[in-house]
């Protein structure tokens, strides 16, 4: 069975700190590798997505995220964060042309303080 | 207006109750889902269906069942609900077409869209 772990479940930053989310998964083959955010009160949304080619990925607010394979893992990075990033922040994987089944972390829940 | 639409928004109901949440979505997408998201758990799979005759179990279908009355609509059901059902579930649909493109942002991609939840609350 497919597994995605999220190790940090909550996480506190001042603003123009630095954030990394871990993200690790367990299935060995081709996947397509996802980060989702939850803003408070809304559904989620997608921030970015990795399928092949560079494995630095950007995504939007200035988040990105690094596929490193040899480690099974999707780190979710932004240099510094804002007030408004202030959310819950899902990692997603799905093997590859696998009838986009996705298999979610639990999540992890990030506080900026202004 | 939002392209899934969840109704109702928030709901409480006692235990023993019948509830069905409704999902519709105007995305076009062939593949619909269910998911519950629980604090720490992440979203995990209730039912999901490729098409408007297809459907199947996902992660935790136990108590749930499912309609797909038209390719746009897909509802939830609980039969007999229970405190442990207390919950907020989502909606979202994917696109299962091969696009002719170069790249994978077309096509079965995996991306999920999701609809602005049901909040559940089972006395």
């Amino acid at each position: 069975a497919q597994s995605v772990s999220q190790h940090n479940h909550h996480v506190i930053l001042s603003e123009a700190a630095s954030l990394e989310l871990g993200c690790n998964y367990s299935y060995g083959g081709t996947v397509n590798l996802f980060w989702y955010v939850q803003y408070p009160g809304q559904h989620l949304q997608l921030l970015l997505k990795y399928f092949s080619g560079d494995p630095l990925v950007k995504g939007i607010k200035g988040f990105e995220a690094e596929f490193i394979k040899s480690k099974f893992s999707f780190n979710l990075r932004k240099p510094s964060v804002q007030w408004s990033d202030t959310a819950e922040y899902f990692c997603a994987v799905t093997r590859r042309n696998a009838g986009n089944m996705l298999t979610f972390g639990g999540g992890t829940r990030l506080m900026v303080k202004p | 207006d939002a392209d899934v639409t969840q109704t109702p928004r928030n709901r409480i109901t006692k235990t023993g109750k019948r509830i069905m949440l409704e999902c519709s979505q105007t995305k076009g997408h062939d593949r619909m889902y269910w998911y519950r998201q629980d604090p720490g758990l992440g979203l995990r799979l209730i039912y999901y269906s490729f098409d408007v005759k297809d459907i199947n179990k996902g992660e935790i279908s136990d108590g749930y069942s499912v309609s797909r009355q038209a390719q746009a609509k897909f509802s939830l059901s609980l039969e007999s609900a229970i405190p442990n059902q207390t919950a907020l579930y989502f909606c979202a649909t994917s696109d299962s077409s091969v696009g002719t493109g170069v790249t994978q942002t077309r096509g079965n991609t995996g991306e999920l869209f999701f609809g602005e939840g049901s909040r559940l609350t089972v006395l």
